[in-house]
């Protein structure tokens, strides 16, 4: 399958400070990138959806100026997390998909993101 | 819009089968299924596009009811690198649209 690659899988942050998560699509070009978060023992809760060149479309409830996603290219989305609390502490994960209808997303390795 | 899976969670012996059911309220124009094992990402299994298509892999195949708004996972003869958790993922929004989950069925295949 492709790869999507994530960076970086752990990060420890304090409280206040800023934290940039990468997903890069390695071997397709990713016309979709998904943004996902999940607590422990529970699903993947879509938190936005971005399609290179254009704004991020957000999900209910999820703050936009907090979690900047930018999609700059077809390989290659990041994610911002600011002023960052222990409550945003949770498993980060990205999903590339490439064009065309039917087509299977790929995930990165997930981002373990840590606030104290 | 979530889609509703079902069981919650299956603990089975080794070479046992199992069935892990996926629903959804609204037209479903397409079924994901992925695993997940602890502290991992998910893995992609398989897509299943038309109403009636069944696909396969090693021992794990999948069937779509377009009608019945369903999926159903097949794991057959199970291993015990079966153990995780299973996603079953739709499309928000037409074949482009996001991709949504269920709250997943836990795994766990015992020797």
């Amino acid at each position: 399958g492709a790869v999507v690659s994530q960076h970086p899988s752990r990060v420890i942050c304090k409280s206040g400070t800023s934290v940039k998560i990468e997903c890069r699509s390695l071997d397709f070009q990713a016309t979709t990138m998904f943004w996902y978060r999940q607590f422990p023992k529970q699903s993947l809760m879509l938190m936005a959806t971005s399609n290179e060149g254009s704004k991020a479309t957000y999900e209910q409830g999820v703050e936009k100026d907090k979690f900047l996603i930018n999609h700059a290219s077809l390989t290659l989305s990041t994610l911002t997390v600011s002023s960052a609390h222990p409550e945003d502490s949770s498993f980060y994960i990205c999903s590339a998909r490439g064009p065309g209808p039917g087509t299977e997303a790929f995930f990165g390795q997930g981002t373990r993101l840590t606030v104290v | 819009q979530q889609p509703v899976q079902s069981p919650q969670a299956v603990i089975l012996r080794e070479g046992e089968d199992a069935v892990i059911n996926c629903s959804s309220s609204k037209a479903l124009y397409s079924v994901h299924w992925y695993r997940q094992k602890h502290g991992e990402a998910p893995v992609f299994l398989m897509i299943l596009l038309k109403g009636g298509e069944q696909k396969g892999h090693e021992k794990i195949s999948a069937s779509f009811n377009e009608k019945k708004q369903q999926s159903s996972l097949y794991l057959t003869a199970s291993q015990l690198s079966y153990s995780g958790t299973y996603f079953c993922g739709t499309l928000r929004g037409g074949s482009q649209g996001n991709l949504i989950f269920g709250k997943g069925t836990k795994l766990s295949v015992k020797p």
